[in-house]
């Protein structure tokens, strides 16, 4: 069974701190990728990744940044995290280009108070 | 860029219901998925088909690519399948999926 894992399923971080948040895969897919959800916005991009140490940005990468030093690790990381980016966060997997269906995990939904 | 719409954007139906869902897209994809995201906010994929028809169970998904169209069928409805269902299309060599804004729905017993 294939598994997409994230670290924690809720979070509450104060303003200001530095936020990590983990996603391993089981699955030996190339791309990765980091999503935000909000209400009435659907599901946008941060960040993706096509191999180790590759980093490429989506639609709304400002106030984050990611980590990929493994295969099948992805991190994303809130460099002082602000109210506004209390959502919901989703990690994907998936093979490559076109090739198969993408994986989730079971979604981050982060509190900044 | 590629745009997803999807209709309805919201749907309420007793259990036992028949119903179509509809993704059509701009212009010619590799691949469509279709996902269905439970009320804790898990996304859960469905269906991977770029073309053709597949079934699973209750669920089947059409995909007419020539005419840039997929339909996702869902019959005798049971209040678990409740949720959003989404749908995402990848365009070659964009190594991103773009999704489309969801169809709410609601399954009441």
């Amino acid at each position: 069974d294939v598994k997409v894992t994230q670290s924690s399923r809720y979070l509450v971080k104060r303003t200001g701190e530095k936020v990590f948040l983990e996603c391993v895969q089981d699955m030996d897919h190339e791309n990765m990728f980091w999503y935000r959800q909000d209400p009435g916005l659907g599901l946008r991009l941060i960040y993706f990744s096509y191999d180790v140490k590759m980093k490429e940005k989506g639609d709304i990468p400002e106030g984050y940044s990611v980590s990929r030093e493994k295969k099948e690790r992805f991190s994303l990381i809130l460099e002082s995290a602000s109210t506004n980016q209390t959502s919901m966060y989703l990690c994907a997997s998936w093979r490559g280009q076109g090739i198969g269906e993408a994986f989730f995990g079971q979604g981050t939904r982060l509190t900044v108070v | 860029g590629i745009q997803v719409e999807q209709s309805p954007p919201d749907l309420i139906l007793q259990e036992g219901a028949n119903s179509t869902l509809r993704c059509n897209f701009s212009d010619s994809v590799n691949n469509l998925q279709w996902f269905h995201q439970n009320p804790w906010g898990q996304l859960i994929n469905l269906f991977y088909i770029p073309s053709g028809t597949k079934q699973n169970g209750r669920l089947s998904a059409t995909t007419v690519a020539t005419e840039r169209y997929s339909l996702l069928y869902i019959s005798s409805s049971q209040t678990t399948d409740s949720g959003v269902y989404f749908c995402a299309v990848e365009k070659w060599s964009n190594y991103q999926l773009i999704w489309g804004a969801g169809t709410k729905l609601i399954i009441k017993p």
